[in-house]
């Protein structure tokens, strides 16, 4: 297992754009979150699921993001309209069933110019 | 409001000289502790974890932290530095009243000179 993957590693993309990020988890992992990192802060918690289900999403995710996991492994991090506040690092973590340590991918850079 | 700090955004030590990074929390009971370790461009590795027991809680690369309940504290510390570990480090809370997430520090960046 090669741990958690994300792409790309980094998007550069012109306000107004749409862009769709991907995680791909630690396999059999059942709980997958999304993270946002901005300079000088630590991840803020945007989402997350237990298999495919949602279960919780921070009031940091306007109507423009969108996440999904379709059949509990993969997830893609969609967000609509860019602008340039959205400009951050999205990571990825997943965790095992019933386990506590959480697992990071090295994250998506995004730049909205 | 629930919250996690870390009062020190860099710190600068010699290699070799012992380290500590200061973190505090604002929970009502003892949540789940944790520090991570981000080199840039890098995701998060985790150092160590705390979860009962045993206060003083070892962690890899020679790192250990105490959890001090009185204090609401889970300082992150290495007894000699390497040039290595200049990285950001972060202290995180999990809390399950508050939602079955990960609450992180904004971080503490280390700088060793040597």
């Amino acid at each position: 297992d090669t741990g958690v993957s994300q792409n790309p590693r980094h998007k550069i993309t012109k306000r107004g754009q749409n862009v769709t990020f991907r995680c791909d988890p630690i396999s059999e992992h059942n709980r997958l979150y999304w993270y946002r990192q901005t300079l000088g802060q630590g991840p803020e918690f945007l989402t997350y699921f237990q298999n495919e289900a949602q279960l919780e999403k921070s009031r940091l995710l306007s109507d423009r993001f969108s996440a999904e996991r379709p059949k509990g492994s993969f997830s893609t991090l969609e967000i609509q309209r860019t602008e340039q506040g959205d400009s951050a690092m999205y990571l990825c973590a997943s965790i095992a069933s019933g386990g506590t340590e959480a697992f990071f991918g090295q994250g998506t850079r995004l730049t909205v110019v | 409001a629930q919250s996690v700090t870390q009062p020190d955004i860099h710190i600068t030590v010699s290699e070799g000289a012992s380290l500590e990074l200061r973190c505090n929390y604002s929970y009502g009971a003892t949540p789940y502790l944790f520090w991570y370790v981000q080199s840039p461009g890098q995701g998060l590795q985790l150092l160590l974890k705390y979860f009962s027991g045993d206060t003083l809680v070892q962690g890899i690369k020679g790192f250990e932290a105490e959890f001090k309940r009185s204090q609401s504290s889970f300082n992150l510390r290495k007894p000699s530095v390497h040039w290595s570990d200049a990285a950001e480090y972060f202290c995180a809370v999990h809390a399950m009243e508050y939602g079955n997430k990960l609450v992180f520090g904004a971080g503490t960046i280390l700088r060793v000179k040597s």
